[in-house]
């Protein structure tokens, strides 16, 4: 069974651009959760989908957003980049987004801000 | 919001010796996970506890699910090279605003001293 996929796996963007990355989630897992990984901040989330509705969303300002496709498959793009934006950008996929499924996590986008 | 206290943030051990580390919240989870992430990859799933009380080995690990809900600890028995990494606590609620949400600590640097 394939993991998650996300890609690409690093990124290089420069201040004012956009980005879209992706996460193929697990086959059958129809959640998919967005995290932002910092030194300072940790493990932060971001945005929950499922079945293309977004249902549940963190403490990110507007230029955060994202995307589920009816395959599963969900994009999240970050417009007008700050530097500060530079981060492991991680997603994971459960077959419910519940409490009661783990959470199987991709390698994560590697994105810096220049 | 919810936050997760997690204790020591590193460690350095002799291989062998045995590692204890826990996290705390100020209100109750449903679920309680392990992760382990290696550098410049995503957490992986180490154990999952869904029962206050319970009790759950995963090889030489070992993790309980604090009766109060609001703790967790994780115990790493014989450690050996391969054990280096960062762990991280996460935990999650039912439905509404927690859908696909995690909440990690800050996580513990484990360093094996061969």
């Amino acid at each position: 069974k394939a993991g998650v996929t996300q890609t690409p796996r690093y990124l290089i963007k420069t201040r004012g651009q956009q980005v879209t990355l992706s996460c193929s989630p697990i086959s059958g897992h129809r959640s998919v959760s967005w995290y932002q990984q910092t030194p300072g901040q940790g493990l932060q989330f971001l945005f929950e989908y499922f079945s293309e509705t977004q249902r549940n969303k963190g403490n990110f300002p507007g230029r955060f957003s994202g995307r589920q496709f009816s395959n599963s498959r969900s994009e999240m793009n970050v417009s007008t980049l700050e530097l500060g934006d530079s981060a492991l950008y991680l997603c994971a996929s459960s077959q419910t987004g519940g409490h009661n499924y783990g959470y199987t996590f991709g390698s994560g986008t590697r994105l810096t801000v220049v | 919001g919810q936050q997760l206290n997690q204790s020591p943030q590193s460690m350095f051990i002799q291989e062998g010796e045995d590692v204890s580390m826990n996290c705390t919240s100020s209100s109750i989870f449903n679920t309680w996970l392990w992760y382990k992430q290696d550098p410049g990859e995503g957490p992986v799933l180490l154990i999952a506890l869904y029962k206050a009380g319970e009790l759950t080995s995963n090889g030489r690990l070992t993790a309980q699910f604090g009766i109060t809900r609001k703790d967790s600890f994780l115990n790493i028995s014989a450690s050996i090279p391969s054990d280096v990494g960062i762990y991280f606590c996460a935990g999650a609620n039912a439905g509404g605003t927690s859908y696909g949400k995690l909440t990690f600590g800050q996580g513990t640097i484990l360093t094996v001293h061969p």
